[in-house]
């Protein structure tokens, strides 16, 4: 079965201050697909990115990247040069490949990491 | 741009009594799902649907049923609805499996039972 560990229940830095949001996942599967979203105070979902399983390169998108390592199952996003915008809870989220039947459609979360940027 | 259209946004039930939500996607996705959102838990998945006419269960399936009438349209009912229901309903779409796609969410139903 697969499973989602987010470690971090909260997290507050001062604003400017990079920050890291950990994730470990486990699953069986060889093609998985692993999900970063957005909860911000509002309380709509945001999806930020997806990854597959054979594209271990790392990504930045603007103040955000994201450190994806299979060696240690973890798929880790930093903020860098965080703002009060950046407040939010984060997900991380997993779903199996096309050959686990039902798992391509089905994402697993985490139970999400809160962010506090403080002013 | 609607997307995903979640009704009603917020409910208060009393113990017992029933009720559905409706979610209506306009993005000609095939697949639906339905997540609820309890502090501490992230989102679980109640039901979903890979085609209209089609349903399966989900992580947490007991005490909700669906339906998928309408391939734009995703029911999620409670028949008698308890206390440990109060959560926030989440539901989202995606145009294929998620290899290739995302979900997509509605902006949630919080839902009290008393």
């Amino acid at each position: 079965a697969q499973k989602v560990t987010q470690a971090q229940t909260e997290i507050s830095v001062v604003e400017k201050e990079d920050v890291t949001l950990d994730c470990v996942y486990e699953t069986r599967d060889t093609t998985y697909y692993l999900f970063w979203y957005k909860q911000p105070p509002s309380g709509e979902l945001v999806f930020l990115i997806r990854r597959n399983s054979f594209d271990e390169q790392n990504e930045i998108s603007g103040r955000y990247s994201w450190n994806f390592q299979k060696s240690t199952s973890s798929f880790n996003f930093t903020i860098t040069a965080s703002q009060v915008v950046d407040s939010a809870v984060y997900f991380c989220a997993l779903s199996e490949g096309p050959y686990s039947g039902a798992g391509s459609y089905q994402l697993t979360f985490g139970k999400g990491t809160k962010l506090s940027v403080i002013p | 741009n609607a997307g995903v259209t979640q009704t009603p946004k917020f409910r208060v039930l009393k113990t017992g009594q029933s009720m559905t939500l409706l979610c209506a996607q306009d993005m000609n996705h095939e697949y639906m799902y339905w997540y609820r959102q309890d502090p501490g838990m992230g989102l679980r998945l109640i039901h979903y649907s890979v085609g209209e006419g089609t349903t399966a269960k989900g992580e947490v399936p007991d005490g909700y049923n669906v339906s998928r009438l309408k391939k734009q349209n995703f029911l999620l009912g409670l028949e008698s609805a308890a206390p440990s229901q109060t959560s926030v309903y989440f539901c989202a779409s995606s145009y294929s499996g998620l290899a290739t796609g995302e979900l997509f969410f509605g902006e949630g139903s919080r839902l009290t039972v008393l």
